[in-house]
């Protein structure tokens, strides 16, 4: 079935670091590609998302891409800040997640 | 904005209570889910339902079971809860699109039941 690998954190970064946070998925056919975020203490919120291959979401300075070849959806930022901290979820349409990770940033 | 709430942001329950979790969501969306969130193992999907009386299973309904009587509103519950249901409980809400249910899920702020 459908599902989603996440690196696992905890991830750990100085501030103005540069940030990838790796997904990747198996799926059949062409699902949507989302990242969510969950600051500490709030819900889940959409982050970002691409509907099809070779689209870019982008959001916050954080940047996505539908890579279909190799079934990825790799999260990135040029320059991480510490109100960036909170778990980073990947997920795929019909309601598959990742585990999650979680990012720290120190000033 | 969209707004899916949840009747609780604390439940504490004894083993062998039947639980109702209760969600709703203000912006007329087809899709509503039930998720639980556990550290290590992100959502998991428990159960979703596309249309008022119609659901499906997920990953992990064994335990649970829903209702949807009404479009706004998706009830979890736990027939009789065990210990291994400690969890924290997020539902969610989406528009369903022509194409299939590949559009933002908007999620509750989560109940963080703990039965003992």
């Amino acid at each position: 079935g459908d599902s989603v690998t996440q690196m696992e954190g905890p991830v750990t970064l100085s501030e103005e670091a540069f940030l990838t946070i790796n997904c990747t998925y198996t799926a059949t056919g062409y699902p949507s590609l989302f990242w969510y975020v969950q600051y500490p203490g709030e819900g889940l919120q959409l982050l970002l998302k691409a509907t099809k291959a070779d689209d870019k979401g982008s959001n916050k300075g954080f940047e996505a891409t539908y890579r279909k070849e190799t079934t990825s959806f790799h999260l990135e930022k040029g320059s991480v800040q510490v109100s960036d901290s909170a778990v980073y979820f990947c997920a795929l349409s019909k309601g598959r997640f990742g585990a999650g990770t979680r990012l720290t940033v120190k000033p | 904005d969209v707004k899916v709430t949840q009747s609780s942001r604390y439940l504490v329950k004894r083993t062998g209570e039947k639980v109702f979790l209760e969600c709703v969501q203000d912006m007329d969306h087809e899709n509503m889910f039930w998720y639980r969130q556990d550290p290590g193992l992100g959502l998991r999907l428990i159960y979703f339902s596309y249309d008022v009386k119609m659901k499906e299973k997920g990953d992990i309904p064994e335990g649970y079971s829903v209702s949807r009587e009404k479009k706004e509103r998706f009830s979890l519950i736990l027939e009789s809860a065990s210990t291994n249901q400690t969890s924290m409980y997020l539902c969610a809400s989406s528009p369903r699109l022509a194409g299939g249910p590949g559009e933002t899920q908007y999620f509750g702020p989560g109940t963080r039941l703990l039965v003992l």
